[in-house]
Order: C-alpha cells, then structure tokens, then sequence
C-alpha cells in the first residue's frame, strides 16, 4: 500500500515566519511530487510541482525534494495569515494514480 | 477562463435515489477524475479517464458510475449502492494521465443524505 504522511498540525507560526511542512512517502519509484493549498471549505488549489532532487523556488515558497530519505517539503517564507489553510503532499509513481496526504493544517499568526 | 465547472455546489440525497454530479472542463485535458474527500482525509480516487469513452476504477468505486461521451465532460452518478455518500466530490483535470502532469480541480460539490 502506497502511503503518503503529513503531519495533521495544526503549525501555528507568526506572522513573517518561515512556515516548514513536511512530507513523507513509502513508494521508492516515485516520480513527481505536487504541494497543493486548500482553503477551509474550498477546493485544493495547485502551489508547486518537484521532480527533481534539490530546492525548486517560486515566490515565496521553496519545495525541498530528497529521493535517499523519501521526504519532500515546502517552506513559505514571509508567512501572512492569508496563508493560513490546509496544505496537501500528493505524490505520483509515474502513472494515472496520485496519492494525496491528508494535509497539515498552518495556522498563521497577525 | 479555462477552468473546471462543478454543479450542483450542494446536493441532496433522498433514500435510495440515485443523483449526478456534473463536471465540465475547457481546458483541452485528456485526462479527468473524481475524489472523494472525507473530514480529515486525504483525497480517494473513485475513477478517472485517460480518454474519451474510456473509463478506469479507482480505489473505492463502488456505488459510483461515470461516462465520458465528450472530452469536456465526465459526470459522477453516485448510485443507491453507496451507503454512506455523504462527503465532499472533486473533479479534477489533467493534461493527461501521466505522473508528471500535475491535475487542477473544480470547485466541488458538497453532497449530504436528507
């Protein structure tokens, strides 16, 4: 069973704060990693994709990927509390599946 | 604006009625999908499509039916078999099935059993 781990949170950081979010995986074959943000309520929103090992930046936000330890993480940087949602790991092994994570919540702090 | 259309935003289940959810997208993606998703759960496939008029199950299928008679279009029938529907449904899109591309979702639907 292809698993995907989160943390639930929630993390709370002040606002200005680097927030860290991590992410787990059990398959070794996976291929592409994706981190989507979802608002309380609403629909999970794309923020970045990694397919490569190494630091991949966009904004305020840096995805981290290490194949070795089969963890993938995001940083935001400069939180704001209109970062404050749900943030889903999903991870794919090259076919139609993609498994999501159950979120971590971040809660950010004015 | 390319995007994904999910209708109805809420929807009502009576005892042994089955109902359809709609999902509409103007992307041009070959590939589209339905979730479930459950309070403090991850995303659970249900089915997808790699192409028009092809369909494959997901993990949890049962008590679910899909079409994809056009590319734009993939309603979800949640049928009387599925005992306990109430939860919120996701479309997604994706340029096709492969792992690298990543899937943009709807707005979703909100279903509960009256």
């Amino acid at each position: 069973q292809k698993e995907v781990e989160q943390n639930s949170g929630p993390l709370s950081v002040p606002e200005g704060a680097i927030a860290s979010l991590n992410c787990t995986y059990s398959d070794r074959g996976s291929q592409s990693f994706f981190w989507y943000r979802q608002y309380s309520g609403k629909s999970p929103e794309l923020i970045m994709f990694i397919y490569s090992n190494g630091d991949k930046e966009d904004g305020r936000f840096t995805a981290q990927l290490n194949k070795a330890s089969q963890y993938v993480s995001l940083l935001i940087r400069d939180s704001q509390p209109s970062d404050s949602a749900t943030y889903l790991c999903a991870v794919n092994s090259g076919g139609f599946k993609t498994i999501f994570g159950a979120g971590t919540r971040l809660f950010v702090k004015a | 604006d390319g995007g994904i259309t999910q209708s109805p935003k809420y929807l009502f289940r009576k005892e042994g009625q089955n109902v359809t959810l709609s999902c509409e997208q103007n992307l041009n993606h070959d590939a589209m999908y339905w979730y479930r998703q459950d309070p403090g759960q991850g995303l659970r496939l249900i089915y997808y499509s790699q192409i028009v008029n092809d369909f494959q199950k997901g993990d949890i299928a049962e008590g679910y039916s899909v079409s994809r008679e056009k590319k734009e279009s993939f309603p979800l029938t949640v049928t009387s078999a599925q005992k306990n529907p109430t939860a919120f449904y996701l479309c997604a899109s994706s340029i096709a099935a492969t792992g690298n591309q990543p899937q943009h979702f709807g707005d979703g639907t909100r279903l509960s059993i009256l």
